[in-house]
């Protein structure tokens, strides 16, 4: 059974560049969601598809940010012009449609540090 | 607004019962989650609650009061494996919004 992966699990990349993370949800889930998380914080929710369409976009997240599914599977999430203030875990998570008691399973994120 | 609340730190001996408080409010009410957090690593899925009362799941239990807004996880006989993060977060008519989590800390 293979769980969220995402890649890479680490990236460190200078102030102004552009960066990509990959997700790969759990194959049967049709529900992808984009977390950030800072250090001693919960996660907060970015966006999230379900199938390829992107349903929900948080207020907060910054133009700089886009995020894609174009077959349904896996996702990818783009940061443009980074600062300072990216610096987070990038966390995904997948689930199954349908009843509010589907858990979300996370992956175990991509950590960006700006420098 | 949204807004969740959970003790930051917490403090248990090995083999003991500690219980963590998580107080909500939402926009709708569409379900209340556990999750389990060890540093570094992605959360966990623990329990889930949308009707009040006490769900029971080994040594893990969580409660719900949704006239309250309130929740608790109750861990008993404790581990050393059970120091962790415990993230209470609230479906509501939004994706869940999450704590800040309770960092708890398991001693010999």
């Amino acid at each position: 059974d293979t769980g969220v992966s995402q890649n890479p699990r680490h990236k460190i990349t200078k102030r102004g560049q552009n960066v990509t993370f990959r997700c790969d949800p759990i194959s049967e889930h049709n529900r992808l969601y984009w977390y950030r998380q800072t250090l001693g914080q919960g996660p907060e929710f970015l966006t999230y598809f379900q199938n390829e369409a992107q349903l929900e976009k948080s207020r907060l997240l910054s133009d700089r940010f886009s995020a894609e599914r174009p077959k349904g599977s896996f996702s990818t999430l783009e940061i443009q012009r980074t600062e300072q203030g990216d610096s987070a875990m990038y966390l995904c998570a997948s689930s199954l449609a349908g009843n509010s008691n589907q858990p979300q399973h996370f992956g175990d994120g991509t950590r960006l540090s700006i420098l | 607004g949204q807004n969740i609340d959970q003790p930051t730190e917490m403090t248990a001996t090995e083999g003991a019962i500690v219980q963590i408080n998580c107080t909500y409010q939402t926009s709708g009410f569409n379900g209340l989650f556990w999750y389990q957090q060890h540093a570094g690593e992605a959360p966990t899925f623990l329990s889930y609650n949308v009707l009040d009362g006490l769900e029971e799941k080994g040594r893990f239990s969580s409660f719900l009061s949704r006239s309250k807004g309130y929740s608790y996880l109750l861990l008993k006989e404790l581990q050393m494996k059970d120091s962790a993060s415990y993230l209470c977060a609230v479906k509501g008519n939004t994706p869940l919004v999450f704590g800040k989590g309770t960092r708890l800390s398991v001693i010999a």
